[in-house]
């Protein structure tokens, strides 16, 4: 299986702050690379897919950016519903596996 | 818009087998674009793929589980089935039944809202 590692674990930041989460692939996966947001006791939801494709209805301030094994997910300004984890997941090879998990945490 | 809805028993007794069904709404089963996936979350950790069902009935499950999992489908009720054997409490968590594609196209799109199951007698 592909091992997929996020950093940071978790982060604090402030309403209108850039933030940033790297995830990296234990192999190439080209850019078949998906980001998923979750708020506690809700399903994921997804925001990015092939690294840099923005869901339908996902706010321009979320995007995605990477391909072979290192990928990034920028939020350019922080919002108070942002607050959640934030999952990679790779989809080049079954089994589809994820990232550990980032959690955004309120400054 | 599509609706996926997880139901079964809350709580299965160890060595048992955990049975779950996902109804979708709101969208065909049928369409041949998507599988139909499960993936579940333990309490307070990550996110793992359990395996995911063509209308066909053609499936693919992870081979950490596979041994243990049987996935089915019944497209005339738009329902999609799946049953774990032998679960132990590392089997509790939350199961989640998703809309996908298979790869490169296995992200997902649509997800139930997740249903707890405890294993525990």
């Amino acid at each position: 299986d592909i091992q997929m590692t996020q950093s940071p674990s978790s982060l604090s930041a402030s309403v209108g702050d850039r933030v940033t989460i790297t995830c990296r692939a234990s192999q190439s996966i080209n850019f078949y690379l998906n980001w998923y947001q979750q708020k506690p006791g809700k399903a994921p939801r997804l925001l990015i897919y092939d690294a840099s494709r923005l869901q339908s209805g996902v706010p321009l301030r979320f995007s995605g950016s990477g391909s072979g094994t290192d990928f990034t997910l920028s939020i350019s300004s922080l919002q108070p519903e942002d607050f959640a984890a934030y999952y990679c997941q790779q989809s080049y090879s079954l089994p589809p596996t994820f990232g550990q998990g980032t959690r955004v945490e309120i400054k | 818009q599509v609706q996926l809805q997880e139901s079964g028993p809350g709580l299965v007794k160890p060595s048992q087998t955990l049975s779950l069904t996902c109804t979708v709404s709101g969208g065909s089963i049928s369409s041949g674009r998507y599988y139909w996936s499960w993936i579940r979350q333990p309490p307070g950790k990550g996110l793992e793929w359990i395996g995911h069902i063509y209308y066909s009935g053609s499936t693919y499950h992870n081979p950490s589980l596979k041994s243990r999992v049987t996935t089915s489908v019944d497209t005339s009720k738009k329902q999609f089935s799946l049953e774990l054997s032998s679960v132990t409490a590392a089997d509790t968590a939350v199961y989640y039944c998703a809309r996908g594609g298979t790869v490169p196209e296995a992200y997902y799109d649509s997800w139930g809202q997740g249903i707890l199951v405890t294993v525990s007698s």
